[in-house]
């Protein structure tokens, strides 16, 4: 299986700062990667697909990049409702992985 | 509006059976690629097991494999997951995924609000 590490596990931001999160793969795939957020209680929600697609409706200060074994999640102006925890995903494969997840904090 | 609903957890002993149901709304149900995903009380989220459009092709995680058996019923847009022999492990909510469908493998871009399974003695 391919296994995904997300760093940071933890992320204490305040309101309007900029935020990135990395995805690491443990073998290329490609830009074959989503981000999903994930609320206390609520199922996860898909934002970005491909490594850089933007899901309809959802914000343009959520943006990804990367290819091959390293990505990123950026957050270019931390709101309220984007507390919460971040996962990355390879679908490269049919044996889907997700990172262990990334919690965004309030500062 | 696109909706999927998962019902049928509950409290069960180990080594027990339970089946989960996912009712979707809002879609052709038998265009999409459905899987079941879990998440343990406190933790990351799990693949557990991907089903085609009309049911040939059926893959499972390997710490399921051989107790849970994943199906569908087109003509009433509905999934289950058969989970047979139970173990403290799979504790978790359980939730019901459609594939995006612009590829295969592909993202998962509705998800149900989940159904929680507890298996303890």
């Amino acid at each position: 299986d391919i296994q995904m590490t997300q760093s940071p596990s933890t992320l204490s931001a305040s309101v309007g700062e900029r935020v990135t999160i990395t995805c690491r793969a443990s073998q290329s795939i490609s830009s074959w990667l989503a981000w999903y957020q994930q609320k206390p209680g609520k199922a996860p929600k898909l934002l970005i697909y491909k490594a850089s697609s933007l899901q309809s409706g959802v914000p343009s200060r959520f943006s990804g990049s990367g290819s091959g074994t390293e990505f990123t999640l950026t957050i270019s102006s931390l709101q309220p409702d984007d507390y919460a925890t971040y996962y990355c995903q390879q679908y490269s494969s049919y044996w889907w992985t997700f990172g262990q997840g990334t919690k965004v904090e309030i500062k | 509006q696109v909706q999927v609903v998962e019902s049928g957890g509950g409290l069960v002993k180990p080594g027990g059976s339970l089946r989960l149901s996912c009712a979707a709304s809002g879609f052709t149900f038998s265009d999409y690629y459905m899987n079941w995903i879990r998440q343990a009380p406190g933790k990351g989220l799990e693949w557990v097991s991907y089903i085609s459009s009309s049911s040939s092709t059926i893959y499972y995680a390997d710490s399921v494999k051989g107790r849970f058996t994943i199906s569908r019923d087109n003509a009433n847009s509905s999934l289950f997951l058969q989970m047979n022999s139970l173990r403290v492990e799979d504790t978790a909510v359980y939730y019901c995924a459609r594939e995006k469908g612009s590829r295969a493998p592909d993202v998962f871009d509705f998800w149900g609000q989940g159904t929680m399974v507890t298996v303890s003695s």
